[in-house]
């Protein structure tokens, strides 16, 4: 693989489940995100990590949680989904080096009912 | 609060030149970053600006006035493939992105 995954591409999920969304990078980037895109709203960080070990709070982090156990993996949990968690979420990395540009995966689409 | 103003929608000619305007009120400044977006798709990385003036890349140039608090994202040349979203986003002094609605950009044959 090249660059960042994610999965699933698209999920519906009862209120109440449990959901993690995965996603690894093969870039070997320190730095990793969590975000969310809703219509009419800029990209809202929930999580992020500096580096393996390290996690952060965003602007949204209220009802996720991340884990970062090594450089690779940012899977991101719902511990108990509500459908204001409807929206598609992104994952991002960048190297924190030079311009710092974050590189993004390509989103699930997650539907919470 | 951090503030991202762009225009929601833009319509342009294929062929013409089209202004895509971003302003910004942020707590900080250490870089400003354009990315396109295509529907269904993720962002992709166009343009960084952290001094004043122009960069250009190809059919896209990237504007900064930090004084102002203003940048635009010029396209020129304009091709049907260019129909998407334009994402501005500022990163601040806690060194985070903040990011604009986007604006959707059409291009009419």
């Amino acid at each position: 693989i090249a660059g960042i995954t994610q999965a699933p591409t698209s999920q519906i999920l009862a209120a109440g489940r449990r959901m993690t969304l995965r996603c690894t990078q093969d870039m070997r980037h320190n730095a990793m995100y969590w975000y969310r895109q809703d219509l009419g709203l800029g990209l809202r960080l929930i999580h992020y990590s500096n580096t393996a070990g390290t996690t952060g709070k965003g602007e949204v982090p209220d009802g996720y949680s991340v884990s970062r156990a090594n450089t690779d993996d940012f899977p991101l949990t719902l511990a108990s989904a509500v459908p204001s968690q409807t929206s598609v979420y992104f994952c991002a990395s960048s190297d924190m080096t030079g311009t710092d540009t974050q590189y993004f995966g390509p989103g699930t689409r997650l539907t919470v009912l | 609060g951090q503030n991202i103003d762009q225009p929601t929608e833009m319509t342009a000619t294929e062929g013409a030149i089209v202004q895509i305007n971003c302003t910004y009120q942020t707590s900080g400044f250490n870089g400003l970053f354009w990315y396109q977006q295509h529907a269904g798709e993720a962002p992709t990385f166009l343009s960084y600006n952290v001094l004043d003036g122009l960069e250009e890349k190809g059919r896209f140039s990237s504007f900064l006035s930090r004084s102002k608090g203003y940048s635009y994202l010029l396209l020129k040349e304009l091709q049907m493939k260019d129909s998407a979203s334009y994402l501005c986003a500022v990163r601040d002094s806690n060194y985070q992105l903040i990011w604009g609605a986007g604006t959707k950009l059409i291009i009419k044959p």
